[in-house]
């Protein structure tokens, strides 16, 4: 069974450090993840994905994740925090089924 | 970049009224979904599409709910008499069939108020 845990809730850093972001994933095969953002009353956006061809996977606004399967991880990070950052992020999980199962979401609050 | 697009943006209706939230997926997809988000919470999983039927479907997704793909392009999730608690954002989704790998693309959602 598949299922996605993201440690935390809430995060909270000053412009211009770093963030990270963490997730946990259960999988009993290689699975296929993604992080998707939501901006305040915005729809879902995808930020990055990861397919196996490289464990450190690049995606939009600076945005970063490593896959690491010996810690079933794939925390996303960026090196400096932007006030525009801030909103919610969602680790996910999809299944060879075709099914995606999300995380219950960090919200990511950037202090100025 | 081709896009999912929901309409309405903002639907607002009396409670036990029908209610169909429509949604018109990239075209070369295959695979349909509907989220739905209330105010604050999680995302949560409805019911995912796939050949001209169910191929998943949550607990949320009840007697009340059901989708169709009518005309090969749009997708619409209809609810027979709605609730207090169905006040949420719905979210369509789609996903293509190349890989493993594909991503879900969302729609803006539509936000479905029941009074």
């Amino acid at each position: 069974a598949q299922s996605v845990t993201q440690l935390d809730s809430h995060v909270s850093v000053s412009e211009g450090t770093p963030v990270l972001l963490r997730c946990n994933y259960s999988s009993s095969y290689s699975p296929s993840l993604f992080w998707y953002v939501q901006h305040p009353n915005k729809g879902l956006q995808l930020l990055l994905k990861y397919t196996s061809a490289a464990t450190l996977v690049k995606g939009i606004n600076g945005f970063e994740a490593e896959f690491k399967k010996s810690e079933t991880s794939f925390h996303l990070t960026k090196p400096s925090a932007h006030m525009s950052d801030a909103a919610e992020y969602f680790c996910v999980v999809r299944n060879t089924g075709n099914q995606f199962y999300f995380g219950t979401g960090t919200s990511l609050t950037v202090i100025p | 970049e081709p896009e999912v697009t929901q309409t309405p943006s903002h639907q607002v209706t009396q409670m036990g009224q029908e209610v169909i939230l429509r949604c018109v997926p990239i075209s070369n997809h295959l695979y349909f979904y509907w989220y739905r988000q209330i105010l604050g919470q999680k995302v949560e999983f409805l019911v995912s599409f796939y050949n001209n039927e169910i191929s998943e479907k949550s607990e949320i997704f009840d007697d009340q709910f059901s989708v169709e793909r009518p005309d090969g392009s749009n997708f619409t999730l209809k609810i027979r008499s709605t609730k207090l608690e169905d006040s949420a954002m719905y979210f369509c989704a789609s996903s293509g069939q190349s890989s493993y790998n594909s991503p879900l693309h969302f729609g803006n959602g539509t936000r479905l108020t029941v009074t």
